[in-house]
């Protein structure tokens, strides 16, 4: 099936750990999208990947890392830096702009730092 | 700036009423507007989307019109059920590769 696919989907981090979320899509589709989803607040974009080899920073990329090596992975690691980790990461893909762009969601990885 | 407000939840319905989340926008350019539904624990999927003005979007029940006059895309079901309850969120394109969404409305439908 095509699709998104996020992992893990549950994932645990000591204090001054980095850790890297991963997601996988089989869609073809150029575009790739980190959002953090925290309660009440909607989503906040982290970063974004047009083409392989090529990112841009999103709204709130500070203590994040990624990157595009493939056209089918974007993984985005949470680096020691991020303060406040905990939240629910949402990957995202999209075909090449047009007006009838929609974002396709993968099932979002829970962060939780311990 | 391109901008999407929601109105706050929750929203909280018994089956079978009327729902109304309004949503509206702020936006340079002709865009494309969208609803987006997050059930507990998944990602978000697209419900409806609309691309020009008076466009009406509807799927399972669900349905919006793009309202260029009142910059408004108000979503609308005439009966909603217990398995609709989840988050909603409108979502504005206008090209370039960044959709901007608002906020979110949580639903909660009582049997």
């Amino acid at each position: 099936d095509g699709g998104i696919t996020q992992s893990p989907k549950y994932l645990f981090r000591k204090e001054g750990q980095n850790v890297t979320l991963s997601c996988e899509q089989n869609l073809n589709h150029d575009a790739m999208y980190w959002y953090r989803q925290d309660p009440g607040q909607g989503l906040r974009l982290i970063y974004y990947s047009q083409i392989v080899n090529d990112f841009q920073k999103g709204d709130i990329a500070e203590g994040y890392s990624v990157s595009r090596e493939k056209k089918e992975s974007f993984p985005l690691t949470v680096t020691s830096a991020q303060k406040n980790p905990t939240a629910f990461y949402l990957c995202a893909t999209s075909k090449p702009a047009g007006l009838n762009t929609e974002a396709f969601f993968g099932q979002g990885t829970r962060l939780t730092v311990v | 700036g391109n901008s999407v407000t929601q109105m706050e939840g929750p929203v909280t319905l018994s089956e079978e009423a009327f729902l109304t989340i309004n949503c509206t926008y702020t936006a340079t350019g002709y865009p494309s507007l969208f609803w987006y539904v997050q059930y507990p624990g998944e990602g978000l999927q697209l419900l409806l989307k609309a691309t020009k003005a008076d466009d009406k979007g509807s799927n399972k029940g669900f349905e919006a019109t793009y309202r260029k006059e009142t910059t408004s895309f108000h979503l609308e079901k005439g009966s909603v059920q217990v398995s609709d309850s989840a988050v909603y969120f409108c979502a504005l394109y206008t090209g370039g590769f960044k959709t901007i969404f608002g906020a979110g409305t949580r639903l909660f439908v009582k049997a």
